[in-house]
């Protein structure tokens, strides 16, 4: 079965600095999808960066950036120059060819001013 | 509409009572996911449509879960019988195309508390 882990339940950092969110996870397939996905406090979800697994390069978006290991199942957010709007939890997901999202528990992100 | 919107907002149930939470996806996105969302926690899937077709339901937690999609656009998801358990956020989200990869846009979710 497919799994998802992160293992920060809550980071915080000062803005403007660089934050990591960690996400590992398990598939026995060979062709699938990850997922950044960011959920402001009483807002909806909304998609952050995606990786697909069979492309060696690493996505980027603006500030943010995956570092994909894929040997490892390892699948980080780096967030560049963060900002108060950053403030959010964040979740890894991962996707295969059933189309199901497999979500991890989400990292609450807080930004302080 | 620009989104996927969900109706209603917020539903509170006593236990026992049926309810029913209406998603509207994006204008003509053929896939639509069901997702339930327990507090502190990510989303589990439910449920998915491609058009009018309901292709995956493993999801569903027990028999009181339905979810229909019959012109291939509106889907509407019913709980019978609510239980506490039950009592979590849902989530709607469509995508353009059945393509695996595709990105889901997602709704903000009915809020069901069961008392």
């Amino acid at each position: 079965a497919q799994t998802v882990t992160q293992s920060q339940p809550e980071m915080s950092v000062q803005e403007a600095e660089t934050v990591t969110l960690s996400c590992t996870y398990d598939t026995s397939e060979n062709n699938y999808y990850l997922f950044w996905y960011k959920q402001p406090p009483s807002r909806q979800m909304i998609l952050v960066i995606r990786q697909e697994a069979y492309k060696q390069q690493n996505a980027t978006e603006n500030r943010f950036s995956v570092n994909f290991q894929k040997a490892a199942k390892s699948f980080s957010l780096k967030i560049s120059d963060s900002q108060l709007g950053d403030t959010a939890m964040y979740f890894c997901a991962l996707m295969d060819s059933n189309y199901q999202l497999i979500w991890g528990a989400g990292t609450k992100l807080i930004i302080k001013p | 509409g620009a989104g996927v919107s969900q109706s209603p907002r917020y539903k509170v149930a006593k236990r026992g009572q049926d309810v029913a939470l209406r998603c509207d996806p994006i204008s003509g996105h053929v896939s639509l996911f069901w997702y339930q969302q327990a507090l502190g926690q990510g989303p589990e899937f439910l449920t998915y449509f491609q058009n009018e077709a309901q292709l995956d339901k493993s999801g569903l937690p027990s028999d009181r879960f339905f979810a229909e999609r019959p012109e291939g656009s509106v889907s509407t998801l019913k709980i019978q019988r609510t239980q506490q358990e039950d009592s979590a956020v849902y989530l709607c989200a469509s995508s353009l195309t059945w393509s695996s990869g595709n990105e889901q846009f997602f709704g903000p979710g009915t809020r069901l508390t069961v008392l």
